[in-house]
């Protein structure tokens, strides 16, 4: 079946503005996660949930950063504001359960902030 | 200090030889280990997971975890073109919502 899919692939964003990210998980996979990866280091947890439910947003580096999955499906990665400092590659992984052993991740959205 | 340490590289082999890729980590929580292959511009794809200490193997790929020195390796036999990518380890502990911490990456180059 279909992977996890992510949208958009690029973003160029100047600073200050707001920008989306939309994570389509495997059809049923109950967990989903975002990932932060800057070039040349590996990904940094951002958060994490069960179904709909945010149950750890612990890596969200600032109050800019904001996550929702409403109907515990799709889920969007806003922020706010955007900073230089935030251009990265913006990972989403989903998990069929609540275990670590099988997260299956989007191709990423690449996200430049000018 | 990294939670988790793991040699950026890059490394060189010539094809067929056997890679040795590994990484070091500090927490002794982690119960759950894997090792991802990253293409440029990819996302992370899974090719081996290891619960708690022990070897396993899958075609061409060996992982090994020892947890008494908090070590986990991953060695590829017969290496291709095809396997130059980016390595990931990452580990988890049960207790931590299976938030995945990764290594840094080690960049793997096989050469024709």
């Amino acid at each position: 079946g279909a992977g996890v899919s992510q949208s958009p692939r690029y973003k160029v964003a100047k600073r200050g503005q707001d920008v989306a990210l939309r994570c389509d998980p495997i059809s049923g996979h109950v967990s989903l996660f975002w990932y932060q990866q800057a070039l040349g280091q590996g990904p940094e947890f951002l958060t994490y949930f069960q179904n709909e439910a945010q149950l750890d947003k612990s890596g969200l580096p600032s109050d800019r950063f904001f996550a929702e999955r409403p109907e515990g499906s799709v889920s969007t990665l806003k922020i706010q504001r955007t900073q230089q400092e935030d251009s990265a590659v913006y990972l989403c992984a989903s998990s069929e359960r609540t275990g670590a052993e099988t997260q299956y991740f989007g191709p990423g959205t690449r996200l430049l902030v000018l | 200090q990294k939670e988790v340490e793991q040699d950026p590289g890059p490394l060189s082999v010539p094809e067929g030889a056997i890679v040795s890729l590994n990484c070091t980590y500090s927490n002794s929580a982690f119960q759950y280990f894997m090792w991802y292959r990253q293409y440029s511009r990819k996302g992370p794809e899974l090719l081996m997971y290891t619960y708690s200490s022990g070897n396993k193997e899958d075609g061409r790929f060996t992982a090994q975890v020892d947890k008494s020195s908090k070590y986990i390796s991953l060695f590829i036999r017969d290496s291709q073109p095809s396997d130059s990518a980016t390595y990931l380890c990452a580990m988890s502990a049960r207790d931590s919502s299976y938030k995945l911490i990764f290594g840094s990456g080690t960049r793997l180059l096989v050469r024709p």
